[in-house]
């Protein structure tokens, strides 16, 4: 039984579109994470929710957009998209916000914009 | 703020041999450090960490990683490399108090296991 799951994992779509990525855990975890790997597979923190409610949001284009409608799920937006976007995105979970709590990564969602 | 080096981008070892995989950091104070693993296909799995007390710490599968501090690095090593260890390693330093914002990752190291 898979603990993060994202949907999709692979997403090909051209410039100017909107897209989203799901991500759902089933470990109970009050803290959820967005993550992006760049080509050169540097792994950057993006946002983060406690409980529904947005704790961290780095400098990230407002075209992104996480959405968590219950503490299980946390869903990404990502409007009018560049090619600067194309990259693997993580979902990650841990119990409570600290980076001592261990992060439970998804597999990823490789996106690519063309 | 705290930065996080990885100078090996591949190593290739035979199955059976012994592993090190470097990590450097900076950082002014003792950070926290970890060590994840990226299987093909996979997310990150964390390895072992290292947020104070005993310098050489046990994980998972085998690893283990020796914290010095004289030398800036949180290295990680294995005894036996099995073929089942081939995966993208990353090294990770956190900044105290330890917000999940203060984590930085390495670019990772590549390891290939022959037969």
């Amino acid at each position: 039984d898979t603990a993060v799951s994202q949907t999709p994992k692979y997403l090909v779509t051209q410039m100017g579109n909107d897209k989203s990525i799901k991500c759902e855990q089933n470990l109970g975890h009050d803290t959820m994470y967005w993550y992006k790997q760049d080509s050169k597979k540097f792994l950057k923190i993006m946002f983060s929710y406690n409980n529904k409610e947005l704790i961290i949001n780095e400098t990230v284009p407002n075209r992104f957009s996480p959405k968590s409608p219950d503490k299980a799920h946390l869903n990404l937006h990502i409007n009018s998209l560049e090619l600067g976007d194309s990259a693997v995105y993580f979902c990650a979970s841990s119990e409570g916000g600290g980076i001592y709590n261990e992060q439970f990564f998804g597999p990823g969602t490789r996106l690519t914009v063309l | 703020a705290q930065s996080v080096t990885q100078p090996d981008i591949h190593i290739t070892v035979s199955e059976g041999a012994s592993l090190e995989l470097r990590c450097n950091y900076s950082y002014g104070a003792t950070p926290y450090l970890f060590w994840y693993v990226q299987s093909p296909g996979q997310g990150l799995q964390l390895l072992l960490k290292y947020f104070s007390g005993d310098t050489l710490v046990q994980g998972i599968k085998g690893f283990e990683a020796e914290f010095k501090r004289s030398q800036s690095s949180f290295n990680l090593r294995k005894p036996s490399v099995h073929w089942s260890d081939a995966a993208e390693y990353f090294c990770a330093v956190g900044a105290r108090p330890g917000s999940a914002r203060q984590l930085t990752f390495g670019s990772g190291t590549q390891l290939t296991v022959l037969p």
